[in-house]
């Protein structure tokens, strides 16, 4: 079946330093591909978001590029903070229409001080 | 937060017994969504609704079953629970012209 492989399932970084996680997906109908964080305990809560569209979208410290071709996406978060640390889940909608989105198994960030 | 409430928040069953588990917003939102959350294997879509009556499976449906008979409610039934369906269960509802789902704060089932 259709799937979303994301890319590590764990990253540590420095205080300040820039991390990037990456998601690659199956369907190449998929035209949306929302970014979701979680923080220990509680519920995922959506961050960035990029439609198929664009290639690159940006938000203060956080960016998502989109390389349909290639099937894959990715999210960099620059001058990172101790608050970003969670997990992040990558996901994509299913065929064209954003009515069934299906994640990718998470990567957990942890920011060194 | 988005209105959306899930119950119970917190279950613990035998293997063999039925369960359901309840999804309520506030918001009108057509589409609604249970997914179940494990280590290691992220979010994973149960079943979704698009509207009063209207469902389908997703990735893991096997051994689920769900309802919605109002615009604010989508049940999550097993029918006979076994260990493997030990997880965190959460409901998400989008208003699809954004695409953006909103969490409920999860539902944690342990079966024994």
């Amino acid at each position: 079946g259709e799937n979303v492989e994301q890319h590590p399932s764990t990253l540590s970084v420095q205080e300040g330093d820039s991390a990037v996680i990456k998601c690659t997906y199956s369907d190449s109908a998929s035209n949306y591909f929302p970014w979701y964080k979680q923080e220990l305990g509680k519920r995922p809560q959506l961050i960035i978001d990029i439609r198929s569209n664009v290639g690159e979208k940006k938000d203060q410290r956080i960016a998502v590029t989109l390389n349909k071709t290639a099937k894959h996406f990715s999210l960099h978060i620059t001058e990172t903070q101790p608050e970003d640390s969670a997990v992040y889940f990558c996901a994509a909608s299913l065929g064209s229409s954003a009515s069934k989105i299906i994640f990718g198994s998470g990567t957990r960030l942890s920011i060194r001080p | 937060d988005a209105g959306i409430t899930q119950s119970p928040r917190h279950k613990v069953t035998e293997t063999g017994t039925p369960v359901t588990l309840r999804c309520h917003q506030t918001e009108n939102h057509r589409y609604m969504y249970w997914y179940r959350q494990d280590p290691g294997h992220g979010l994973r879509l149960i079943h979704y609704s698009y509207g009063v009556k209207d469902t389908d499976k997703g990735e893991v449906s096997d051994g689920y079953s769900v309802s919605r008979s109002k615009t604010e409610d989508f049940l999550l039934t097993l029918e006979s629970a076994t260990s493997s369906q030990t997880s965190v269960y959460f409901c998400a509802i989008s208003d699809i012209d954004s695409g953006e789902l909103f969490f409920g704060e999860g539902s944690r089932l342990t079966v024994l």
